[in-house]
């Protein structure tokens, strides 16, 4: 079956500007988690949504948003960007919340803000 | 906030030699994850643990959840090329508060396997 899916693969921003990501989760799968990765940060936990309701959150500014829709698609939107959010996106989907043993990352969304 | 110390940074092996890598933290987690990432692609979890002093494998690799829950280890054993990439171990802290677990990663072990 299909994995999962982010688009964009790339994008480019300028500071300022706001920017939604998207995450097509694998077939049946509920839970859509997403997660910032940087060289100097490394992967750092934004949120989980589970049946369209976030269910955790972690530390990060309210600038970074998301939703979850009824097909369990997932978006992740991120308002007035700064330099310092340049980072590769990624996404996992799961069949159950909190990071089962069935999780699978997506290939990334790289945003860059310039 | 919760941090883990993911050590050693790198390491480079000879091909069939055994791995080890652990991560500690000050505070105490609920769920050990390992991951593997390889350059340009999304983690990939290789294990997950739950409870305090499990030990799982997967195939050549085992991983154990620390019975102090503030540590967690994993070896692989025989190495291959194919077993290049950055690893790394996560743990999901406590309930937070308002309905919030967090996911804490390490910064990494990046392995190196001479052939």
């Amino acid at each position: 079956k299909a994995g999962v899916t982010q688009t964009p693969r790339y994008l480019i921003k300028t500071r300022g500007q706001q920017v939604t990501l998207s995450c097509s989760p694998i077939s049946g799968h509920r839970s859509v988690s997403w997660y910032q990765q940087t060289p100097g940060q490394g992967l750092q936990f934004l949120f989980e949504y589970f049946s369209e309701t976030q269910r955790n959150k972690g530390n990060f500014p309210g600038r970074f948003s998301g939703r979850q829709f009824s097909n369990s698609r997932s978006e992740m939107n991120v308002s007035t960007l700064e330099l310092g959010d340049s980072a590769l996106y990624l996404c996992a989907s799961s069949l159950v919340p909190l990071w089962g043993d069935e999780q699978y990352f997506g290939p990334g969304t790289r945003l860059t803000v310039t | 906030g919760q941090q883990l110390n993911q050590s050693p940074q790198s390491m480079f092996i000879q091909e069939g030699e055994d791995v080890s890598m652990n991560c500690t933290s000050s505070s105490i987690f609920n769920t050990w994850l390992w991951y593997k990432q390889d350059p340009g692609e999304g983690p990939v979890l290789l294990i997950a643990l739950y409870k305090a002093g499990e030990l799982t494998s997967n195939g050549r690799l085992t991983a154990q959840f620390g019975i102090t829950r503030k540590d967690s280890f994993l070896n692989i054993s025989a190495s291959i090329p194919s077993d290049v990439g950055i690893y790394f171990c996560a743990g999901q802290g406590s309930y937070s508060g308002a309905g919030s677990y967090q996911l804490t990663f390490g910064k990494g072990t990046k392995l190196s396997v001479i052939p």
